[in-house]
């Protein structure tokens, strides 16, 4: 079945510090792995999207990278900032669907605190 | 339009009403995606369309959905004979990536929150 978890469901830090966020991935074919950020109330905003080659992607404070052998990504957020509280959601396309149905994971819930 | 717009942004109906909710994407946009997103969960795959052609609707829950976009912009999205179980954001999205194994970004809308009574 193809699938995506997420860890930690929540998370809170304080403001300055960086955090990672894991997602494992179980999608066969598989495509890319994206990272969206939500906020609270709005729709999903892009990050990062990596294919099968890439190892890293970079998008400002925000750090993703691919294990696609372990079938593993995770999210870096360096000095992190109040408005980074949101929700990330990890993203695989691919599997039975093919490109278009993209599977995504339940997000990880990152509140930063002053 | 400079964004994916969708509307109502919030729908209140009783059990047992019809509902359409209107999705109209970024104007260059070929390809279209209805999602379900229930509250602290992550958006699930309803439908898509390549311009007209609706490729996949493997994620309508039941015959009760269904969805249009019979020129290839503007989509709807309807539920009959509304059920409790159907309350839930619908989020619409737009890409200018028509299939294919890339890497087409996906545009959001704001979305439309529907609450069956």
């Amino acid at each position: 079945k193809n699938q995506v978890e997420q860890s930690p469901q929540s998370l809170i830090i304080l403001e300055g510090k960086n955090c990672t966020l894991q997602c494992n991935y179980t999608v066969s074919p598989f495509s890319n792995l994206r990272w969206y950020k939500q906020d609270t109330g709005r729709g999903p905003v892009s990050l990062t999207i990596m294919t099968f080659s890439e190892n890293t992607k970079s998008n400002g404070r925000y750090t993703a990278t691919l294990d696609a052998d372990t079938k593993q990504s995770s999210l870096h957020i360096t000095a992190s900032q109040l408005s980074d509280s949101a929700s990330y959601i990890c993203v695989a396309a691919g599997g039975s669907g093919g490109y278009n149905k993209l599977i995504f994971g339940a997000g990880t819930r990152l509140a930063v605190h002053p | 339009g400079a964004g994916v717009s969708q509307s109502p942004r919030y729908k209140v109906t009783k059990r047992g009403q019809d509902v359409t909710l209107r999705c109209d994407p970024i104007s260059s946009h070929a390809t279209l995606y209805w999602y379900q997103q229930a509250l602290g969960q992550g958006p699930e795959f309803l439908t898509y369309f390549n311009y007209e052609a609706q490729p996949d609707k493997s994620g309508l829950p039941s015959d009760r959905f269904s969805a249009e976009r019979p020129e290839g912009s503007i989509s709807t999205l309807t539920i009959q004979r509304t059920e409790q179980r159907d309350s839930a954001m619908y989020r619409c999205a737009s890409s200018a990536i028509v299939g294919g194994a890339d890497t087409g970004e996906l545009f959001f809308g704001e979305g439309s929150r529907l609450t069956v009574l």
